[in-house]
């Protein structure tokens, strides 16, 4: 199993980053998808999971509105679009993989810098 | 949301000695028509990403060697590395996985 992640970003405040998630070693759509980040020094904040058989989405409340989960089962891969972003966005954004939604992470990606700076 | 709370923040352990992390939610995340406790362990090295441990709160995850063990129920959780080793200087945090959103401690950082 590996999710590989795409690289560093460096983004101006009120723009729209997407983060990719390539996973392989698994059957893609029968497992979830999460999305946690980690600012610098800090623990780790959930944002949302996919499903990527049924596109089913869900968000933790802080990001609602903020976010797009998205997948494309034909390269399996994920995705996860954050807009209008500020310097608190600032983080490494990280997918995982997990066998349901409310479920523990067997498997997570290597993580993309996310840099919010004019 | 559930809140997860871990102590200590900081622990220095002698090679060789156990350590002890503890995690305790603000919720019950024991699901009882399944039997379990919604409940996970991570290691962290500085610059990887997080790498399960633990899971149903007391589950060892496969290749994670047998010094690391842990137990608890309910609200109240506890890690234990029964003899410390070098390569487990690392931060670990304590996952709820009960309901979305998925909430983390704040991390214990273990060093020598």
């Amino acid at each position: 199993v590996q999710l590989v992640q795409s690289g560093a970003e460096v983004i101006e405040p009120g723009a729209s980053v997407k983060v990719s998630c390539r996973t392989s070693g698994y059957t893609f759509d029968t497992y979830w998808i999460h999305w946690a980040r980690q600012a610098p020094g800090d623990s780790l904040e959930y944002i949302g999971y996919i499903y990527p058989k049924s596109g089913d989405t869900k968000f933790g409340q802080k990001f609602q509105g903020r976010v797009a989960l998205t997948s494309d089962t034909s390269i399996s891969t994920a995705y996860m679009e954050l807009s209008n972003l500020k310097s608190d966005d600032t983080s490494v954004y990280y997918c995982a993989r997990a066998d349901g939604d409310e479920y523990y992470f067997d498997s997570w990606g290597q993580g993309t810098l996310v840099t919010v700076s004019s | 949301d559930i809140v997860v709370t871990q102590s200590p923040v900081s622990l220095a352990v002698a090679l060789g000695e156990r350590a002890t992390i503890n995690c305790k939610s603000s919720e019950s995340v024991f699901y009882r028509p399944y039997n379990k406790n919604y409940l996970g362990w991570y290691q962290q090295r500085p610059g990887q990403p997080p790498k399960l441990l633990i899971y149903w709160a007391s589950t060892r995850e496969s290749g994670v060697p047998d010094r690391f063990s842990a137990s608890g129920s309910g609200t109240d959780f506890t890690l234990t590395i029964s003899s410390l080793q070098a390569e487990d200087v690392a931060v670990y945090y304590c996952q709820q996985y009960f309901s979305i959103p998925i909430t983390f401690g704040q991390g214990t950082r273990l060093d020598i």
